[in-house]
């Protein structure tokens, strides 16, 4: 079945660090990747999606490229700020047809520090 | 993209009471997923909801448990059923609309 994995955390980084969290995927067919936020006592958010192959998600200083070759989907940012501390999830969808759940990695909790 | 309001947003409940949530959609959705997202863990799917059909459970969750209701295209209750401690867990619902994945704000829920 699909699945994700994602670096272990968490990361404690100082501020204006660049920041990279490892993400790769098992999945049938093409899917379509996503990153998720999820600050502290907040609800999830989108961050940025991708839906085929060497698409480059980007939002908010953060960008994710789709690797089909290694199964890939890292999120970087090259400075980041205390206000990027939360949870970052990595999760797939086989098709985004309606009927198909979103599938997501274990989440990486990252701390920036001033 | 598809807003959603889930309420309760929080709640401390005895154990062997029942909770039940509600996700309201402000546009028809095809299906409605609930999932349980435990203390410091990842998000993990607990079934799918399609209006008029049984929802479809995933391994480990159980319908006299965990009971949906889909009465129509835009709504849905998932309720926690003879609680215990281990429920206590965030519980959030999520919709497909437009291109992408809308999540309702969650519901906190503690078992006391």
């Amino acid at each position: 079945g699909n699945s994700v994995t994602q670096m272990e955390g968490p990361v404690t980084l100082s501020e204006e660090a660049f920041l990279t969290i490892n993400c790769t995927y098992t999945a049938t067919g093409y899917p379509s990747l996503f990153w998720y936020v999820q600050y502290p006592g907040e609800g999830l958010q989108l961050l940025l999606k991708a839906t085929k192959a060497d698409d480059k998600g980007s939002n908010k200083g953060f960008e994710a490229t789709y690797r089909k070759e290694t199964t890939s989907f890292h999120l970087e940012k090259g400075s980041v700020q205390v206000s990027d501390s939360a949870v970052y999830f990595c999760a797939l969808s086989s098709i985004i047809s309606g009927n198909t759940p979103l599938v997501f990695g274990k989440g990486t909790r990252l701390s920036v520090i001033a | 993209s598809a807003v959603i309001s889930q309420k309760p947003s929080r709640d401390i409940c005895q154990r062997g009471t029942s909770l039940t949530i509600q996700c309201q959609v402000d546009s028809q959705v095809t299906m409605m997923f609930w999932y349980r997202q435990q203390p410091g863990q990842s998000l993990t799917l607990i079934a799918t909801a399609n209006q008029g059909s049984e929802a479809t459970y995933e391994s480990g969750f159980v319908i006299d448990k965990f009971p949906i209701s889909r009465p129509n295209l835009t709504f849905s209750t998932l309720t926690v059923s003879n609680m215990s401690p281990e429920d206590s867990s965030i519980y959030l619902c999520s919709v497909v609309a437009g291109h992408g994945y809308t999540f309702g704000s969650g519901t906190r829920l503690t078992v006391v």
